[in-house]
């Protein structure tokens, strides 16, 4: 299965401990999201690469979280200092950005549901 | 404030009816998406439309754009129990931002 790959797919932790979840992006796709998912809402949007360079992030990530995509490849999400609030589902998703064509399809992960106790 | 807004939030009905989802806005979208997800998975995407006015079929499935480009619709005909899921769209205002997501229609179709 040659999909965007989240690991791990599950993390309960205790409030104020750091958590780093990771993505692995289709092979050939440029760009590469994170969104966060609460229960009863649809994703929204945290950050997102181009390569290595993160081009965009939202007011929703707060100091206490950091991504990076070091190589371009894959990419990990890191969030400090756990609050409860922190639990949700981590969603990736991954596409391929062309020059001239004004529309990209982006393929999720099966996401990383956080739990904080 | 939700620039997608999607309806029915809940929708429960016998399988081999047909039912429509809507997913409307203000905002002008150069392409829209539909996605389906089941319980602690990510979403999976049905379909992208891109032209006002554009249709497309995915077997019992139909997707319509509107001609504005600011609101869609998902028609599913005699629906199946494998039908079942959080259905969601998403928008992007342009071709190179994030996707604005509803927050689904949650469908269940009961043998």
């Amino acid at each position: 299965d040659t999909g965007v790959s989240q690991d791990p797919r599950h993390k309960i932790t205790k409030r104020g401990q750091n958590v780093t979840f990771r993505c692995d992006p289709i092979s050939e796709h440029n760009r590469l999201y994170w969104y966060r998912q609460t229960l009863g809402q649809g994703p929204e949007f945290l950050t997102y690469f181009q390569n290595e360079a993160q081009l965009e992030k939202s007011r929703l990530l707060s100091d206490r979280f950091s991504a990076e995509r070091p190589k371009g490849s894959f990419s990990t999400l890191e969030i400090q200092r756990t609050e409860q609030g922190d639990s949700a589902m981590y969603l990736c998703a991954s596409s391929l950005a062309s020059k001239g064509i004004n529309q990209e399809t982006q393929y999720f992960g099966p996401g990383t549901r956080l739990l904080v106790l | 404030t939700q620039l997608l807004e999607q309806s029915p939030q809940f929708l429960s009905i016998q399988e081999g009816e047909n039912l429509t989802v809507y997913c409307n806005s203000s905002s002008v979208f150069s392409s829209l998406q539909w996605y389906r997800q089941e319980p602690g998975e990510g979403p999976v995407l049905l379909v992208t439309v891109v032209t006002g006015g554009e249709v497309k079929k995915l077997k019992r499935l139909t997707f319509q754009f509107g001609d504005a480009r600011k609101d869609s619709s998902l028609h599913i005909t005699a629906a199946q129990p494998g039908d079942t899921g959080l259905y969601l769209c998403a928008g992007a205002r342009s071709g190179n931002t994030p996707l604005v997501f509803g927050k689904g229609t949650r469908l269940s179709v009961i043998a």
